[in-house]
């Protein structure tokens, strides 16, 4: 069983700029979701995805945006990068319902 | 809104000493709960969890948690700590039902010294 990966492991960026991050989900799990965990801090839920649609969303404006793709894949998409947004984003997924998250590495973003 | 908090932010320890990390929550019924370990640069790995049922919960790598409605708290205790049990902590929720968000805290840092 392969568990949550995550591409890419680190990124630079500047400012302006846009990203995507990818996820691959634990196989069998039909939903995703996505967190920022700044530095010394806890996650931060971003979004979730089921079934390729969104269906929750954290306090993150909308230049934060993502898919899942029909064979549960994801990403995350940042736009017009801001020095904030630098941080570790972490992937989980899981089936739906009363289920535990499985986590990914994580990517870890710099923005200069 | 649900909350966590976790009023330790750093804990040393010595290592074979027994081990308790609190956890708070605020929510307006009974939660899921859970503990994860991240380690330096790392993802997070889930301990243990709370759904239902029997309060005193194990998980991996020796560890135990005790859902107190009453308190509004889930600590995480193990008995006797390793030099490998350093790392961060994080308590977390999510809602009993609907989507899937995971509220966590802040985290606790332990710290192991020989």
């Amino acid at each position: 069983e392969t568990g949550v990966t995550q591409s890419p492991t680190h990124l630079i960026k500047t400012r302006g700029q846009q990203v995507t991050l990818r996820c691959s989900s634990q196989s069998g799990h039909n939903t995703v979701s996505w967190y920022q965990q700044a530095l010394g801090q806890g996650p931060q839920f971003i979004f979730q995805y089921y079934r390729e649609e969104e269906n929750g969303r954290g306090n993150f404006p909308p230049r934060f945006s993502g898919l899942q793709f029909p064979n549960y894949s994801s990403e995350l998409n940042v736009n017009a990068l801001e020095l904030d947004d630098s941080a570790l984003y972490l992937c989980a997924s899981s089936l739906r319902g009363p289920n535990e998250q499985f986590f990914g590495p994580g990517t870890r973003l710099t923005v200069l | 809104a649900q909350s966590v908090t976790q009023p330790d932010i750093h804990i040393t320890v010595s290592e074979g000493a027994s081990l308790e990390l609190r956890c708070n929550y605020s929510y307006g019924a009974t939660p899921y709960l859970f503990w994860y370990v991240q380690s330096p640069g790392q993802g997070l790995q889930l301990l243990l969890k709370y759904f239902s049922g029997d309060t005193l919960v194990q998980g991996i790598k020796g560890f135990e948690a005790e859902f107190k409605r009453s308190q509004s708290s889930f600590n995480l205790r193990k008995p006797s700590v390793h030099w490998s049990d350093a790392a961060e902590y994080f308590c977390a929720l999510r809602f009993s039902g609907g989507y899937q968000k995971v509220t966590f805290g802040t985290g606790t840092k332990l710290q192991v010294i020989p």
